[in-house]
């Protein structure tokens, strides 16, 4: 596709269900970023991935959260056992540059509500 | 601790007129600078960047400047539209964690 697909875009779930948030970035980008934005707040990170490098897993909150990227594409953020307080916008992001070098290219966003 | 940050987080703009939205950065070793803009419900987009061996960059309507001396660049929107109201972040390289952002409203 011509951007970041992000899916689902809305995503409601109750409280200690787990939950799959996808991402595709852009054909050719190697590195790929996912991102927290609750209500009015900036971006937190969550985990970067860079090629075949091993990922950068320091934003992540907890160790429910975990993520993959398979064949250096799509991208897989799950949140197992999920509370309220994750409740929140997932934004994923791809570059051709590393860490944060170049512009990063968002997707729309996955929002998670957690009853 | 190193933090980029904004200072103001809201901007109210009368429609037609110039809007400056300031940033403010910690590490003197960043030396590549983003803006992206994020209208409500979408993922940010970018919308200018500037190296450290620039001053100032412009674009079409906006400008950045950056002053190294004091760790602080600035966006500068010309003629502010509706179509501008969005929050503004700006973002340093290697860092990657945003801060809150400036919301700018433009009054009609």
């Amino acid at each position: 596709g011509a951007g970041v697909s992000q899916s689902p875009s809305n995503k409601v779930t109750e409280k200690g269900k787990d939950v799959e948030l996808r991402c595709d970035p852009i054909s050719g980008h190697t590195a790929l970023y996912w991102y927290r934005q609750s209500l009015g707040q900036g971006l937190e990170f969550l985990i970067y991935f860079q090629g075949n490098s091993a990922p950068d897993k320091s934003g992540l909150p907890s160790d429910r959260f975990s993520a993959e990227r398979t064949g250096g594409s799509v991208s897989t953020l799950t949140i197992q056992r999920t509370q309220q307080e994750d409740s929140a916008v997932y934004l994923c992001a791809s570059s051709l540059r590393t860490k944060n070098t170049g512009e990063l290219f968002f997707g729309e966003g996955s929002r998670l509500t957690v009853l | 601790g190193e933090s980029v940050g904004l200072h103001l987080p809201t901007l109210s703009v009368q429609e037609g007129d110039n809007s400056i939205i300031n940033c403010a950065y910690s590490n003197s070793a960043s030396d590549y600078f983003i803006w992206y803009k994020q209208e409500s419900g979408k993922g940010p987009q970018f919308i200018i960047d500037i190296r450290s061996n620039m001053d100032k960059r412009q674009g079409q309507r906006v400008t950045v400047l950056l002053n190294k001396t004091v760790k602080h660049l600035s966006l500068q929107i010309a003629a502010t539209q509706p179509g501008d109201s969005a929050v503004y972040f700006c973002a340093e390289n290697y860092k990657l964690s945003f801060g809150a952002g400036t919301t700018v409203t433009v009054r009609a």
